[in-house]
């Protein structure tokens, strides 16, 4: 398998306008999450889902901020308009809830640049 | 709720020498406890995991963590040190039940020659 693929690795975009980050988690594994790292704030948590249903989505900033997941293998995180407050690198991760084997696999990430 | 600490945001060792990153974490439920490491400009990768069965747990290039429920850590070791292993770690802690693991702010592991 080739892991977790995000797209794009890098985004620099003006303030104001929309920016859609793509996921596609290991085939198989039913939870994703939507992580953000900043130098301030650390790893947190943006939003969870398991097999494709929104679970926990307590750590999105505000309504600027939405996350999509319409099929197993597929999700995106959008942020409209962006602010340059939301410079960060974006991780997607998955997992395979269910079993011992419940490690998260994460992807390259997404270095966001907002100008 | 779940909270993972990890002592020091920052630790230098020289070439060669032990490396300890200290990882405690609270859980009102055993825990599943995993160790990653990020290297710059990538993601996070799986070191090691406990689960359950035995406490000392061995993971990939020479770390190794023991969980010790009495203390409630779960501290990560290597006997040397090498210059490749420059990276930031992370300790994450997945109550039983849950399925959201908690990360600690991360330790910066620095070697020098």
């Amino acid at each position: 398998d080739a892991g977790v693929i995000q797209s794009p690795r890098h985004e620099v975009t003006e303030m104001g306008q929309e920016v859609t980050l793509r996921c596609k988690p290991i085939s198989g594994h039913n939870s994703l999450f939507w992580y953000r790292q900043t130098m301030m704030r650390g790893l947190e948590l943006l939003i969870y889902f398991n097999n494709n249903v929104p679970i926990d989505d307590s750590g999105m900033p505000e309504d600027r901020f939405s996350a999509k997941m319409p099929n197993a293998s597929f999700s995106t995180l959008k942020i409209q308009p962006s602010e340059p407050r939301d410079s960060a690198v974006y991780f997607c991760a998955s997992s395979a809830t269910g079993d011992a084997n419940t490690e998260a696999f994460f992807g390259q990430g997404t270095r966001l640049t907002v100008v | 709720a779940q909270s993972v600490t990890q002592l020091g945001s920052h630790v230098s060792v020289s070439e060669g020498a032990l490396v300890l990153l200290r990882c405690n974490y609270s859980s009102s439920v055993p825990p599943y406890l995993f160790w990653y490491v990020q290297y710059p400009n990538q993601g996070l990768q799986l070191l090691l995991k406990y689960t359950t069965g035995a406490t000392l747990v061995k993971g990939i290039n020479g770390f190794e963590a023991e969980f010790k429920k009495s203390e409630t850590s779960f501290h990560l070791t290597k006997p040397s040190a090498h210059m490749s292993d420059a990276a930031e770690y992370f300790c994450a802690v997945l109550p039983g039940g849950s399925y959201i693991p908690t990360f600690g702010r991360g330790t910066s592991l620095i070697v020098h020659p």
